[in-house]
């Protein structure tokens, strides 16, 4: 079962900042926070990942609330090309000597942009 | 750069039939993942494998086999396909082993099955 909570869908206006949020009540503390976006007919598109800190990229700013039982995927100044299906997942982290490699996806956040 | 290929892109086949799909990746990564992805819905884990000749069952591994070869190649068969069924399947690699890259993904093979 999908250990995340993502509303079903977002609009959002060309220009706008988006902010795609991500509910993750039971994560552990070796758990990573992971974001993809997944466009039709293609594979899942890797977007930012985070454990504690906010991350940020040439694509997204990640806001993780301080007790880390959400995040908070911020997209400035969208795009039509930013149209997608983001995914929250979590992911445990790995050591030299064990951890799971399993990603768990659950249905996303489908973004719609207007013009 | 690296990249995944996966083989063939559309498959269509028959009821019963047992069906092959390839994935191949050049990052040299550790574990390869298979994942089925329904219209509409999540992408759920078939198979994994975390190094050569590796296999580990994922959530969905009822109905398939899959087979590590070789570090770079990672294949799934589905033993008995479906009248019907119609899904994408999504190869996915990454580095593990106190490197927490994030998995990378294929475009995705998509099946028809009449």
């Amino acid at each position: 079962d999908a250990k995340t909570t993502q509303p079903d869908s977002m609009e959002s206006t060309e220009g706008e900042t988006v902010h795609l949020p991500c509910s993750h009540a039971t994560i552990s503390g070796n758990e990573y926070i992971y974001w993809y976006r997944q466009v039709p007919l293609q594979g899942p598109e890797y977007v930012t990942h985070g454990l504690q800190q906010n991350t940020t990229n040439s694509m997204a700013f990640l806001a993780i609330a301080s007790d880390r039982k959400s995040s908070t995927l911020i997209l400035p100044h969208v795009s039509l090309r930013d149209a997608a299906v983001y995914h929250c997942i979590l992911r445990v982290a790995l050591t030299a000597t064990g951890g799971n490699n399993k990603l768990t996806f659950g249905q996303g956040t489908v973004l719609s942009v207007i013009p | 750069g690296g990249i995944i290929t996966q083989t063939p892109k559309f498959l269509i086949g028959q009821e019963g039939q047992k069906l092959t799909l390839k994935c191949q990746q050049n990052f040299n990564h550790d574990t390869m993942y298979w994942y089925r992805q329904d219209s509409g819905k999540g992408l759920r884990l078939i198979y994994y494998s975390i190094t050569e000749n590796d296999l580990q069952k994922g959530d969905l591994s009822e109905g398939y086999d899959a087979s590590r070869e070789k570090k770079s190649s990672f294949s799934l068969t589905v033993t008995s396909a479906q009248k019907n069924e119609m899904a994408v399947f999504l190869c996915a690699s990454s580095q593990d082993r106190g490197c927490n890259q994030a998995p990378l993904f294929g475009e995705g093979t998509r099946l028809s099955v009449l």
